[in-house]
């Protein structure tokens, strides 16, 4: 079983600041890392799947990193817009299934 | 290209009944998972089909159930309901298994049951 963590729990920012969350995951039994955006009342969205230890993705404003070896991912949002308001979730898989954390609440004001 | 589409949108259920709930995927994907998400939880994590066959079980009772037709679209059943089970259930689909795979979820907009 994977304990999957994230931090913050929520968070609040004014428009254009810069903002990043955490995903921290057991190592062991690890095969990819997923991160979904969900906004209210829509259906999850995903942003990036990884694999690789050291792995980098980037989709415009927001970026990822994942470190394997100690079992974490960051996401980046650069310069936070209203828009970016929503719950991001990251959900490690092992070799049959994804288990998703709790999620980072972000809520961007004007 | 349609998304993935679940109904009812909405369910009120009372204690003892079973339920229904369907799940189509985006055409070409042969993968369905099914989670559940209730408050406070994370998505919690149901059971995945793929080609008919349910590939992976989460830790739920046995009172939960589902099934995959040659279509890939996918039913899932709760019987004996309990008041526990009232909850958003949602569901994925995907070219590949997500499970032990690197193939993102396409997540349908959900199932919001309530038992009363």
């Amino acid at each position: 079983i994977l304990n999957v963590e994230q931090s913050p729990q929520s968070l609040h920012v004014q428009e254009g600041d810069s903002t990043n969350f955490t995903c921290s995951f057991p190592s062991s039994n690890f095969y990819a890392l997923h991160w979904y955006r969900w906004e209210t009342a829509k259906s999850p969205e995903a942003l990036f799947v990884m694999t690789l230890n050291g792995d980098e993705k980037k989709k415009g404003r927001i970026s990822a990193t994942l470190n394997t070896k100690e079992g974490y991912s960051y996401l980046y949002i650069k310069g936070s817009q209203p828009e970016d308001s929503a719950t991001y979730l990251c959900a490690p898989s092992n070799t049959d299934k994804l288990i998703f954390g709790t999620g980072t609440r972000l809520q961007v004001f004007p | 290209k349609a998304g993935v589409t679940q109904t009812p949108r909405y369910l009120i259920k009372t204690r003892g009944q079973q339920v229904t709930l369907s799940c189509s995927p985006i055409s070409g994907h042969r993968s369905v998972s099914w989670y559940q998400q209730t408050p406070g939880q994370g998505l919690q994590f149901l059971f995945e089909y793929f080609s008919e066959t349910q590939r992976n079980k989460g830790n739920f009772p046995g009172r939960f159930s589902g099934r995959q037709f040659s279509n890939s679209r996918s039913e899932m059943n709760v019987s004996t309901l309990e008041l526990g089970d009232s909850a958003l259930y949602l569901c994925a689909s995907s070219s590949h298994l997500v499970g032990g795979g690197n193939t993102e979820a396409f997540f349908g907009q959900g199932t919001r049951l309530t038992v009363v």
